[in-house]
């Protein structure tokens, strides 16, 4: 079975630029993440997606990041405008529906903000 | 407020060697516990995981953790460490009292000697 797909896997911006994140997840999984991992520290999760539904998205940082996931499939998760403190890995993860089910992790976008 | 700790953010241990990588949790209901590996450029994989039930709980590459509740503990161990497991270990809690959360520690490096 194909695994959660990321696109770009590296990407360098100046600040106040914008930038956008691509993720496929497995097929079929209802629940999508996507989490921010800076150097050094574990994955943070910015926003859950139940569906085409957002379950959480507390600490998603609303004034410059925002995510969508049309029909319920593909997501997108945007920085506008970006800031040093960006520069981060960004995961993208699906399980399928269920507390406690097993989180397939994409290999992650690496973004630098110069 | 909900956090996961991890001893250690670098262990090393010679090959054949007792792997012992600590996690401790906080939370009043018993959450979810999983451990995470990640490699170099990739996203993370589950090794394990625990939910209810047995508190013993076996995984893959030969890993194992116990879930001991009166010390709020998931430690990670391996009876005999191979230089294959050279990565960064992440515990993570699913809790589920309201929404549920994941929140992951902030990882431990295993660098293993030959």
């Amino acid at each position: 079975e194909a695994g959660v797909a990321q696109s770009p896997r590296y990407k360098i911006i100046e600040k106040r630029q914008s930038v956008a994140f691509w993720c496929n997840p497995i097929s079929g999984h209802a629940t999508l993440y996507w989490y921010q991992q800076i150097l050094g520290q574990g994955p943070k999760l910015l926003i859950q997606f139940q569906n085409n539904g957002v379950v959480d998205d507390s600490q998603l940082p609303k004034d410059r990041f925002s995510a969508e996931r049309l029909k319920g499939v593909d997501s997108t998760l945007k920085i506008q405008p970006a800031k040093l403190e960006d520069s981060a890995v960004y995961l993208c993860a699906s399980s399928s529906a269920g507390a406690g089910n097993e989180q397939f992790f994409g290999p992650g976008t690496r973004l630098t903000v110069l | 407020a909900q956090s996961v700790t991890q001893l250690g953010s670098h262990v090393s241990v010679s090959e054949g060697a007792l792997v012992l990588l600590r996690c401790n949790y906080s939370s009043s209901v018993p959450p979810y516990l999983f451990w995470y590996v990640q490699y170099p450029n990739q996203g993370l994989q589950l090794l394990l995981k625990y939910t209810t039930g047995a508190t013993l709980v076996k995984g893959i590459n030969g890993f194992e953790a116990e879930f001991k509740k009166s010390e709020t503990s998931f430690h990670l161990t391996k009876p005999s460490a191979h230089m294959s497991d050279a990565a960064e270990y992440f515990c993570a809690t699913l809790f589920t009292s309201g929404t549920y959360k994941y929140i992951f520690g902030t990882g431990t490096r295993l660098k293993v000697l030959a």
